[in-house]
């Protein structure tokens, strides 16, 4: 059985409009994270929740913003899309906000048109 | 200029060989350096994790190393298989708590038969 589940796995979108990526875990872990890898870049990471509360946002844009209704929960609102969103987004989480050992979700593929 | 830079970019090795893949970085402070597997189009698997100053782990057929120093470590793969097909991440943590990341671009390792 998967242990961290996304959704969806592939999403289309326009221009302008809004989208939430979802995200749930059930390792019994303390901390979440996403992540953003686009076509030709590395692997980006964008935020760190622990214990439900924001531990690092290292994303320039409010766009993006993570949503955490239970401990295993970490959602990706995003809104007013663009292109240049377009990538696979994943979750990852991790015992504790050491973040040593990350295990990660199968990601979502954005496409914006 | 790249935080963390991985070679060589791509490898083919023949199966049944040996690989070492490398890893410079530059980032500061560097609290763990870790290793990653990713299957094209999925996620990213967690092959090892380095801390000490001077670090070794072993993990099946896969070593790494660690050295602090030289800000470097190289990952070990050896009597590889057709399964070890996949881009090979390494990953810079940065900060206790605040998990600043850095990932490198990756090496794209194919294994012959």
């Amino acid at each position: 059985d998967p242990k961290i589940i996304q959704k969806p796995k592939y999403l289309v979108a326009v221009t302008g409009s809004e989208k939430i990526l979802i995200c749930e875990q059930y390792l019994g872990h303390n901390a979440m994270y996403w992540y953003r890898q686009s076509a030709k870049k590395p692997l980006e990471f964008m935020f760190s929740y622990s214990y439900q509360k924001l531990m690092d946002n290292q994303t320039a844009s409010s766009r993006f913003q993570p949503q955490s209704s239970k401990k295993n929960h970490l959602d990706l609102q995003i809104t007013a899309l663009k292109p240049d969103d377009s990538a696979t987004y994943f979750c990852a989480s991790s015992q504790d906000d050491r973040g040593y050992e990350q295990y990660f979700g199968p990601g979502t593929r954005l496409t914006v048109l | 200029k790249t935080q963390v830079e991985q070679s060589p970019q791509s490898l083919v090795v023949r199966q049944g060989e040996n690989c070492v893949l490398q890893c410079n970085y530059s980032v500061t402070p560097d609290n763990h350096l870790r290793w990653f597997k990713q299957d094209t189009g999925k996620g990213l698997v967690s092959l090892t994790v380095l801390v000490d100053q001077k670090d070794k782990t072993s993990n099946g057929r896969y070593s790494a190393t660690l050295d602090k120093d030289a800000k470097h470590s190289t990952l070990h793969i050896t009597a590889t298989l057709l399964d070890d097909t996949a881009t090979y991440i390494c990953v810079v943590g940065a900060d206790y708590g605040n998990e600043k990341i850095t990932f490198g671009a990756g090496t794209k390792l194919t294994i012959k038969p």
